[in-house]
């Protein structure tokens, strides 16, 4: 099946640092979403992005989806950015899957 | 606009005991999908729900089984509970399409001692 990597596997960073999250996968997709995860365990909708560039606020997301990566960008991280992020992909090929493959996650912890 | 709900949010069991987990779909939404999630780990998917009908099932035992309903609402089941399933579960739902984005609820944590 689909294999889905992510980098680093922790990450801590000061208030107020820039962070980028990476994660590869084996094959073609159709979907591919990144999740942030709190404390409490809420999944947390990030972006639907199979491909190209999306913005919003301090975060933004890139898909290349030819070279089968995709890049989480935190700007000017806050405490509450804390948490595990989740990169999930479905695969892309007519008939394909329907379940979306998790990666381990990144751990983010953001220090005041 | 409601999301995807789910309940209860926290359930103890005993090991051998059965569990039904419930779950509401965003609106508009016509596809459910279960995860379990074990501590430190990705969610990993165990089934998906479209048109009352199973339409994928990921590798999970017999014992884990589901429904969904005419209103898109939908249960898990699961029987003679292990330790092991101790898990956070989590529904998610999506239109029927493939293209669709997921979105989950704030999962039931089941506790098996």
């Amino acid at each position: 099946g689909i294999q889905v990597e992510q980098s680093p596997p922790d990450l801590i960073l000061q208030e107020g640092a820039n962070s980028t999250l990476r994660c590869n996968f084996s094959d073609s997709v159709n979907n591919l979403q990144w999740f942030h995860q709190n404390p409490w365990g809420q999944l947390i909708n990030l972006f639907y992005i199979p491909s190209g560039t999306k913005q919003n606020g301090r975060l933004s997301a890139t898909t290349v989806a030819t070279e089968r990566y995709s890049l989480l960008y935190i700007s000017s991280s806050q405490t509450t950015d804390s948490g595990v992020y989740f990169c999930a992909v479905r695969m892309g090929s007519q008939g394909g899957s329907e379940k979306l493959v998790f990666g381990k996650g990144t751990k983010l912890t953001v220090n005041p | 606009d409601a999301g995807v709900t789910q309940s209860p949010t926290h359930l103890i069991k005993t090991r051998g005991q059965q569990v039904t987990l419930r779950c509401s779909p965003k609106s508009g939404h016509d596809t459910v999908s279960w995860y379990q999630q074990a501590l430190g780990q990705g969610p990993q998917f165990i089934f998906q729900y479209y048109e009352e009908e199973e339409r994928q099932r990921g590798n999970f035992p017999d014992r884990f089984s589901g429904h969904q309903f005419p209103n898109y609402s939908s249960e898990l089941n699961v029987n003679a509970l292990l330790l092991g399933d101790s898990a956070l579960y989590l529904c998610a739902s999506s239109r029927g399409s493939y293209n669709s984005p997921l979105h989950f609820g704030n999962g039931t944590r089941l506790t098996v001692t």
